[in-house]
């Protein structure tokens, strides 16, 4: 089946800095990747649909400078969360299309 | 614009329970309906996938129904296993780069 990876799984970091995950397609190439927020107790919320070779699309509400995408190849899409704030803890999920989503493992950040 | 529910938001039952878990959504202009498991801090993993045109799919223990005129969905689960406690997500692909969450609801299966 599809697998989609997801690196780092956990990450800790200051506020200030800026953080970077990887997400993956590991057998099938994906030219449209997703990439979702989940609050604790909450559900996953669509932040932006990633291009391969284009900007990516992001839903109202989320900050293009803030979390910057890039879908450099079509089994790679990175999403950079910059200078990173407490508020911006969550899990951070991907998927990549190939017929249907398949999500990645998701990657939690915990800003401190 | 669509909205997904799930109700109720959180079960606790004895093992060995037959249950289900509901779904609703706003609009029926769906391309499939898909149900996820969510278990503590990991990410997803699907558990049932139903075309528009289908009306139920099957896997083990499980069994997911989709009335599309009425947007509702359910998630049969029979002889219920603390192994099946998890969080289970329904979500709706309204169109084809657009997957939709539901709420999700908290099961917990007691030895």
């Amino acid at each position: 089946g599809a697998v989609v990876s997801q690196h780092p799984s956990r990450v800790i970091c200051k506020s200030g800095t800026s953080v970077k995950i990887e997400c993956r397609s590991l057998d099938f190439q994906a030219t449209t990747m997703f990439w979702y927020r989940q609050f604790p107790k909450q559900s996953l919320m669509l932040m932006a649909t990633s291009n391969e070779g284009s900007k990516a699309t992001y839903e109202q509400g989320v900050e293009k400078d803030k979390f910057l995408i890039n879908h450099a190849s079509l089994t790679l899409s990175t999403l950079t969360v910059t200078s990173a704030h407490p508020e911006d803890s969550s899990f951070y999920i991907c998927s990549a299309r190939w017929h249907e989503q398949y999500f990645g493992p998701g990657t939690r950040l915990t800003v401190t | 614009k669509q909205e997904v529910t799930q109700i109720p938001a959180a079960l606790s039952v004895p093992e060995g329970e037959n249950l289900v878990l509901n779904c609703s959504f706003t609009d029926s202009a769906i391309y499939n309906l898909q149900w996820f498991r969510q278990d503590p801090g990991k990410g997803l993993t699907s558990l049932l996938l139903i075309q528009s045109s289908q009306r139920e799919q099957t896997s083990g223990r499980l069994n997911a129904s989709l009335d599309k005129s009425s947007g509702r969905s359910t998630l049969y689960i029979a002889a219920s296993q603390p192994g099946d406690s998890a969080t289970y997500l329904c979500a709706v692909t309204p169109s084809y780069d657009k997957v939709i969450f539901g709420p999700g609801t908290s099961l917990s299966v007691i030895p």
